[in-house]
């Protein structure tokens, strides 16, 4: 069966810091890989998504960045934070186009 | 460009009944998928039903089940003997079938709550 990992869980940091989300998933090859944003009480925001390793889509112009370096990791970062960053982040995976999507645990971050 | 619209931000039900939540959608393609996700207070964000469009029956999980209505673009999920683990959010979401259309797009959301 398929799994996927987000860590950390829980992430504070201060403005101007450097950020890491890696998300993983198991048990599958060649998924199409995404990452979401989500400000407490509201809905899902796509920042990224990859259908391919080195393949990636940016959804919204912002402080972000992601990176495919392998096939089953998908990298969420920035050169340095900004108070808006703050929110809970998703990472989920799919087979491909018509597919549903799996997510991850997520992880909250805030940037004080 | 596809839209999804849940236009009840809060819902409430009695423990043990029954309660439908709204979800409508508007594209250009004939061939497509949705989906109603849970997201309890944990925040993981859980599949609870798939319809495909171009199925007639409507789709079934348990004690969830969804109207589809393709000509009015209407896909509500129906929640039976509802239980207090039920409390959650719920999206809909909606995808297309074209290659170069990988992407989920989501509606705003409804709040369920369960009354004891």
């Amino acid at each position: 069966s398929q799994t996927i990992h987000q860590w950390p869980a829980t992430l504070v940091q201060p403005v101007g810091s450097p950020l890491s989300l890696e998300c993983t998933v198991e048990g599958t090859s060649n998924p199409n890989l995404y990452w979401y944003r989500q400000a407490a009480g509201r809905g899902l925001q796509l920042l990224f998504y990859s259908v391919g390793i080195g393949q990636i889509s940016s959804e919204v112009p912002q402080n972000l960045s992601a990176s495919r370096p392998q096939d089953r990791q998908f990298i969420l970062s920035s050169k340095k934070l900004l108070l808006s960053d703050s929110g809970f982040y998703l990472c989920a995976w799919s087979r491909g186009v018509s597919y549903e999507q799996y997510f991850g645990p997520g992880t909250r971050l805030t940037v004080t | 460009a596809q839209t999804v619209t849940q236009s009840q931000p809060e819902m409430s039900v009695q423990e043990a009944e029954t309660v439908t939540l709204s979800c409508t959608y508007d594209t250009s393609e004939s061939d497509y998928y949705l989906f109603w996700y849970k997201q309890p207070p944990s925040r993981q964000m859980i599949l609870v039903i798939r319809q495909e469009a171009y199925k007639q029956q409507n789709a079934t999980e348990n004690r969830f089940s969804v109207n589809f209505q393709k000509a009015a673009k209407s896909f509500s999920l129906k929640i039976s003997d509802s239980q207090l683990g039920d409390a959650a959010m719920y999206f809909c979401a909606y995808t297309g079938s074209n290659f170069g259309n990988e992407k989920l797009t989501f509606g705003t959301g409804t709040r369920l709550t369960i009354i004891p």
